[in-house]
């Protein structure tokens, strides 16, 4: 069965740090992969995304995202953090069925980041 | 830029009653979820929706529960009887394609008491 694998609950960095949170993926065919943020009171808010293509993608706020087959990981980076990062960040797989499925989502528990001065 | 609208933020209903989550997609997309949030857990799905009928849904989605578009922008679920149980923020999501990215609203929490 497909599922998405957050194993960090909780990270907290210091301000200007560089952050690394982990997602592994278990899913059969080429996945869909995003990455989420959710900030208290806020609704999902979509960083970034991988579909094809170059396993190196760009996404909002200076987040970037790498996939790896291989280790069947999806990490997201930053090189600066700011305080304004501090949320749930949340790693999720477009599930893709043949026959028309209409590609639902599979989220991770989420990683809470605190960011401190 | 467009986003996803959801009444009410927070809803409190007693146990037994009939809840209406609303929600207004983004206009030109064709394809709307429901996922829902129990407090500590996973965001789950709950259902997709389009051209006007049920296209998938999970196990979570019961009889209890139904979807309508009544008019050309708004998009409801409904519980039909509540359950301490369904107490979870509730999302609605849109997209232009499966393969597109869903864009979410801010949520409702529905409290059952």
């Amino acid at each position: 069965a497909q599922s998405v694998t957050q194993p960090d609950i909780h990270i907290t960095v210091s301000e200007g740090a560089s952050l690394e949170l982990r997602c592994n993926y278990s899913y059969g065919a080429t996945p869909y992969l995003f990455w989420y943020v959710q900030s208290p009171g806020q609704g999902l808010q979509l960083l970034l995304k991988y579909f094809s293509g170059d396993t190196l993608v760009q996404g909002i706020k200076g987040f970037e995202a790498e996939f790896k087959r291989s280790q069947s990981s999806f990490n997201l980076r930053k090189p600066s953090v700011h305080w304004s990062d501090a949320a749930e960040y949340f790693c999720a797989v477009g599930v893709m069925v043949d026959g028309g499925s209409q590609g639902n989502l599979i989220f991770g528990k989420g990683t809470k980041l605190s960011v401190k001065p | 830029e467009p986003e996803v609208t959801q009444t009410p933020s927070h809803q409190v209903t007693q146990m037994g009653q009939e809840v209406i989550l609303r929600c207004v997609p983004i206009s030109n997309h064709l394809y709307f979820y429901w996922y829902r949030q129990i407090l500590g857990q996973k965001v789950e799905f709950l259902v997709s929706f389009y051209n006007n009928e049920i296209s998938e849904k999970s196990e979570i989605f019961d009889d209890q529960f139904s979807v309508e578009r009544p008019d050309g922008s708004n998009f409801t679920l409904k519980i039909r009887s509540t359950k301490l149980e369904d107490s979870a923020m509730y999302f609605c999501a849109s997209s232009e394609s499966p393969r597109a990215p869903k864009y979410f609203g801010a949520g409702t929490r529905l409290s059952v008491l």
